[in-house]
């Protein structure tokens, strides 16, 4: 357990609509990244952050934000959520070396 | 293009034998390669990592083998136990740990009682 929380832990949501998830670490991990988990595709990285206020693009990044104001909280937000955005949401920290993974978010677009 | 590729979608291992798990990678500039499992409904956990200086890396019943010139990579997990049963996610990295992961599609393992 690396001090990882995720929330909500399950949501469901409409087409078009703005979804924000969060991710908490109580461990000052200087990197944190996003990913989805999908059937077939494994972990993908969405985006991810080196420090406050220094975030960059993953490999599926399309749709998706990020903000990072606190070392703590790393913000994913949909803009309007789509049907293909539905998946399962991973949280990940570390200092360099292996990342640890929150318990996730499970996102539903209807 | 997938730089990391895990073959095998699913593997079955009887109970107390070896369990044998496969990676592949394209990119020559991965120099740090992880394991991940991961159960339903919760996030992956790191097991066990190797860097590209080493060969073998070993850690209890888990162990890491590198063959850099077949950029190949395989997990072995001796003795086998029904808590094994999860998916298990091959990693790769450059920069010795210091630059994300890409990650393989998984291999579920199922061990049979």
């Amino acid at each position: 357990d690396a001090g990882i929380t995720q929330s909500p832990r399950h949501k469901v949501t409409e087409t078009g609509t703005p979804v924000t998830l969060r991710c908490h670490q109580t461990e000052n991990h200087r990197y944190m990244y996003w990913y989805r988990q999908d059937p077939g595709h494994g972990l993908r990285l969405i985006h991810y952050s080196y420090g406050v206020k220094d975030t960059d693009k993953g490999e599926v990044s399309d749709g998706y934000s990020v903000s990072r104001s606190k070392t703590e909280d790393f913000l994913l937000t949909l803009e309007s959520a789509t049907s293909s955005q539905t998946s399962v949401y991973f949280c990940a920290v570390s200092s360099g070396g292996p990342e640890f993974f929150g318990p996730g978010t499970r996102l539903t677009v209807l | 293009d997938q730089q990391v590729k895990q073959n095998s979608p699913s593997l079955s291992v009887q109970e107390g034998r070896i369990s044998i798990l496969n990676c592949d990678y394209t990119n020559s500039m991965f120099d740090y390669f992880l394991w991940y499992k991961k159960y339903p409904a919760e996030g992956p956990t790191f097991l066990i990592s190797i860097s590209s200086i080493k060969d073998k890396n070993e850690d209890g019943r888990f162990t890491v083998f590198l063959n850099k010139s077949a950029k190949h990579l395989s997990l072995h997990i001796v003795p086998s136990q029904p808590g094994d049963s999860a998916v298990y996610f091959c990693a790769a990295s450059g920069n010795f740990g210091n630059e994300k992961l890409t990650f393989g599609t998984g291999t579920r393992l199922t061990i049979i009682p």
